[in-house]
């Protein structure tokens, strides 16, 4: 059972554009947001978060936007960059546990 | 600041055999997650240690357990290994459970390759 799901598993943009990533999630109990982004032979690293009680959150050239009424939030990266190339995962968490479930990724390329 | 450290890399077993994963969490990093990465499944949640205590499981079978020790470091232990546990195992740290306090922290993985 995916709560997380990503379902575009690749996007390719050129570089200057807007990169948007989009992630569903199945579970009313997530409230808390998070988007990771992971380079080959690296570990995952913390990109931006957001809470259910904003429906935005900006930093710098990234965007999260939280559309809870759809279970839906997406990354916006302006302007994209070619170092922006990466495997990107969104993650929720809430409820009980609050463990962290991640989605199964969308791999960006940003052609120059 | 030292960031996680997952050993070993990169290690090949053979079916039916037995490893064990080992991560140091940041300094003053209390809690510690272990993910599976396989693709098309993304990051799978297999379980999370708080002061030597399991806090949250995922739906792994019983052939993969863990622990955590009085200085915050874990393992994790997968028994009678099958091909499809080929996998990165990475594990994460962060300074309380709950994520509101903190982000996780990733290791770069260990890569497990079962033959």
């Amino acid at each position: 059972d995916q709560q997380v799901k990503q379902n575009s598993p690749s996007l390719s943009v050129q570089e200057g554009r807007i990169s948007i990533l989009n992630c569903d999630y199945t579970n009313s109990m997530f409230d808390y947001f998070l988007w990771y982004k992971k380079y080959p032979a690296e570990g995952p690293t913390f990109l931006i978060s957001i809470s259910s009680i904003k429906d935005k959150n900006e930093d710098g050239r990234f965007t999260v936007f939280l559309n809870k009424s759809a279970k839906h939030l997406s990354l916006h990266i302006v302007p994209s960059q070619p170092g922006d190339s990466a495997v990107y995962f969104c993650a929720a968490s809430g409820g009980a546990t609050n463990k962290l479930i991640f989605g199964t990724g969308t791999l960006l390329a940003v052609q120059p | 600041k030292a960031g996680v450290t997952q050993t070993p890399r990169y290690l090949i077993k053979t079916r039916g055999q037995q490893v064990t994963l080992s991560c140091s969490p940041i300094s003053g990093h209390r809690s510690v997650s272990w993910y599976q990465q396989t693709p098309g499944q993304g990051l799978q949640f297999l379980f999370e240690y708080f002061s030597e205590t399991q806090r949250n499981k995922g739906n792994f079978p019983g052939r993969f357990s863990g622990r955590q020790f009085s200085n915050s470091r874990s393992e994790m232990n997968v028994s009678t290994l099958e091909l499809g546990d080929s996998a990165l195992y990475l594990c994460a740290s962060r300074y309380l459970p709950a994520p509101r306090t903190g982000e996780l922290f990733f290791g770069e993985g260990s890569r497990l390759t079962v033959l």
